[in-house]
């Protein structure tokens, strides 16, 4: 079956411009997790989403950054005004039991940001 | 304190020998633990899960867990060259928390 697949791979922005990346999970995981990795850095988390559960919105950096999750499948993460530190690879995972402490995360490939 | 720290490494190790990752948590009532591999430029890949203290073995990486010392580590047998990567180690309470890895260098 497909895992989770990202788009666009690369981006390339200029600063102060808005940017829209999207995720789609692997069907059938109910979970969606957004993650962010600087150069050389561990993942920082940025968003959870569950089902139809409100979403943990608990690491999101500022209120630039925005995600939604439409018909609990593809979820488009949104980043306003971006800023030269907002460069970095944007990782979406999915899993299929969050309540389970056996659940087990499936990375996409990524999104390489790139604020000029 | 770190929820979950690793050695940013490298580690570096010749070819054939036995690679040992580290990695430590904070929180006692952790309940599965997760290893990932990264390679350069590419998204983490599962490796391995443990739920038990104990080893558990799947081929030639072992992961041992030791919840009392809040301890887990992860071995690599043999290791090649190909093993050569970051891996982090990831901790699930009530929400997954990774490390920030350990470089791994294997030299032929």
């Amino acid at each position: 079956g497909a895992g989770v697949s990202q788009s666009p791979s690369n981006k390339v922005t200029e600063k102060g411009k808005d940017v829209e990346l999207r995720c789609d999970p692997i069907s059938g995981h109910t979970a969606l997790y957004w993650y962010r990795q600087s150069l050389g850095q561990g993942l920082e988390f940025l968003i959870y989403f569950q089902g139809n559960s409100a979403p943990d919105k608990s690491g999101l950096p500022s209120d630039r950054f925005s995600a939604e999750r439409t018909g609990g499948s593809v979820s488009t993460l949104t980043i306003q005004r971006t800023q030269q530190e907002d460069s970095a690879v944007y990782l979406c995972a999915s899993s299929r039991a969050p309540r389970k402490s056996t659940d087990t995360q499936y990375f996409g490939p990524g999104t390489r940001l790139t604020v000029l | 304190q770190k929820e979950v720290e690793q050695n940013s490494g490298p580690l570096s190790v010749p070819e054939g020998a036995i690679a040992s990752l580290n990695c430590t948590y904070s929180d006692r009532g952790s309940q599965s633990f997760f290893w990932y591999r990264q390679y350069s430029g590419k998204s983490p890949e599962l490796i391995m899960f443990i739920y038990s203290n104990g080893d558990k073995e799947d081929g030639r990486f072992t992961a041992q867990l030791n919840k009392a010392s809040q301890y887990v580590s992860l071995l690599i047998r043999d290791s090649q060259p190909s093993d050569s990567a970051t891996y982090l180690c990831a901790v699930n309470g009530n929400k997954l928390v990774f490390g920030a890895g350990t470089i791994l260098r294997v030299k032929s």
